[in-house]
Order: structure tokens, then C-alpha cells, then sequence
């Protein structure tokens, strides 16, 4: 059974940086892409962008000047930073996993984590 | 704004069929793109719950069908179930980029 789990602070400051964690059990980082997907309060789903062990990614517009993803295929993880958090960034952040770049679904995800931007 | 549109709501009655749409565009839907489902319950993870258009993973009932025609898909539950009371929200893709829709509440009444 496959299993995801997001890891981070819960709470980070205006301005300040976000780096998350998605630790991937019982799958093969090597076979997979690797998603994040974040959901405001109030609004839907909204994908900010993956990437693959080869060290390919692939962001969406809306976060390109601020993102940066990773992986470490060693510890079997994929992270995610995100710089000059503001208030709309506050959200529940999922990390997921798809067997190709494009086309195919986001067939396992992990149960979420909460990051409030608050001073 | 979402590009993929959702009803923000639908509802119906135990054991009664709802329907969802998903309406898009010629550089989405339109085009050709696949559009999968996921259903998304409060502290769970996100489901998988219909993929490739018409496609049920294993495990998931079969009330659960999708469909689609032309730049918008649907999503059928047929005979409503209480644990059913979810968001669902249906993805496509264009430009390389996964594009969610705007999500639905189903009530159950």
C-alpha cells in the first residue's frame, strides 16, 4: 500500500520561505512523478507543479518566479520550497504521485499539511 | 476562476443519481485531453475516482461512472449514498499543465 506523508512548520511568517517534505513509502521514487497540489480556504484544488527523479520539472505559471522542487532518491522523499509566502498562500498542501508527466491521474496522494501564513 | 467549471453544489436524495460537470475548452477538454476525478472527504487523503474519462480504479463503486462529450466531462453517482457527502473535483490538462476544476459539495439530503 502506498503511502505519502507531507511534513512542514504549520505556520510560517509573511515574506519567509516554505519547505515542505513528502515522504514515499511502498513506492519506487524512480517509477513515478511527484506532484505537489495545494487547496486554499474557500477555493478548489490548484496544482503547483511536479517533478521526476531525473531531476526534470515542470511548475505552474502562477508560482514559476517562486518555487523551486527536489527530490532524494536515497531517503525516497521530494520537497518543495516556496519563497515570499503571503497570506494567500495559506492552505492545505498535498503531495501526489503520477506515473508520467502529463495525462496521466494523480492515483495516490498524502492526507495533507496545513501551512498558515500568519506574523 | 477555474478554467475547468464546476456546479460549486449538487444534492440529492439517498438512492437518487446526481450529476457533475466539467466544462472546459478547445485547449483542454476539447482538445482531447483526458479528465479524471477525485473525490476529497475532510482529513483524508485525496481519491482517485474516476480516471481516463470513464475508467473506476479498483475499489471503487460502480455508482461511480464518468463520461465525457466534446470540451466537458461527467461525473454520475448513481444511487446516492450518505458516505458519498463529499468535494469532488475534476483535472484535465493543457500546455503541459494540470488544470483543476473549481470543485462541487455533494449533499446528501
Amino acid at each position: 500500500q502506498v503511502q505519502l506523508q507531507e511534513a512542514g512548520p504549520g505556520l510560517v511568517k509573511p515574506s519567509e520561505t516554505l519547505s515542505l517534505t513528502c515522504s514515499v513509502s511502498d513506492s519506487s521514487i524512480t517509477d513515478y512523478y511527484w506532484s505537489w497540489i495545494r487547496r486554499s480556504p474557500g477555493k478548489g484544488l490548484e496544482w503547483i507543479g511536479y517533478i521526476h527523479y531525473s531531476g526534470s520539472t515542470k511548475y505552474n505559471s502562477p508560482f514559476k518566479s517562486r518555487v523551486t522542487m527536489s527530490i532524494d532518491t536515497s531517503s525516497n522523499e521530494f520537497s518543495l520550497r516556496l519563497s515570499s509566502m503571503t497570506a494567500a498562500d495559506t492552505a492545505l498542501y498535498y503531495c501526489a504521485r503520477s506515473r508520467y508527466s502529463s495525462s496521466s491521474p494523480l492515483d495516490n496522494w498524502g492526507q495533507g499539511t496545513l501551512v498558515t501564513v500568519s506574523s | 476562476q477555474s478554467v475547468l467549471t464546476q456546479p460549486p453544489s449538487v444534492s440529492g436524495a439517498p438512492g437518487q443519481r446526481v450529476t457533475i460537470s466539467c466544462t472546459g475548452s478547445r485547449s483542454n477538454i476539447g482538445a482531447g485531453y483526458d479528465v479524471h476525478w477525485y473525490q476529497l472527504l475532510p482529513g483524508t487523503a485525496p481519491k482517485l475516482l474516476i480516471y481516463g474519462n470513464t475508467n473506476r480504479p479498483s475499489g471503487v463503486p460502480d455508482r461511480f461512472s464518468g463520461s465525457k462529450s466534446g470540451a466537458s466531462a461527467f461525473l454520475v453517482i448513481t444511487g446516492l449514498q450518505a458516505e458519498d457527502e463529499a468535494d469532488y473535483y475534476c483535472q484535465s490538462y493543457a500546455s503541459g499543465l494540470r488544470l483543476f476544476g473549481g470543485g462541487t459539495k455533494v449533499t446528501v439530503l
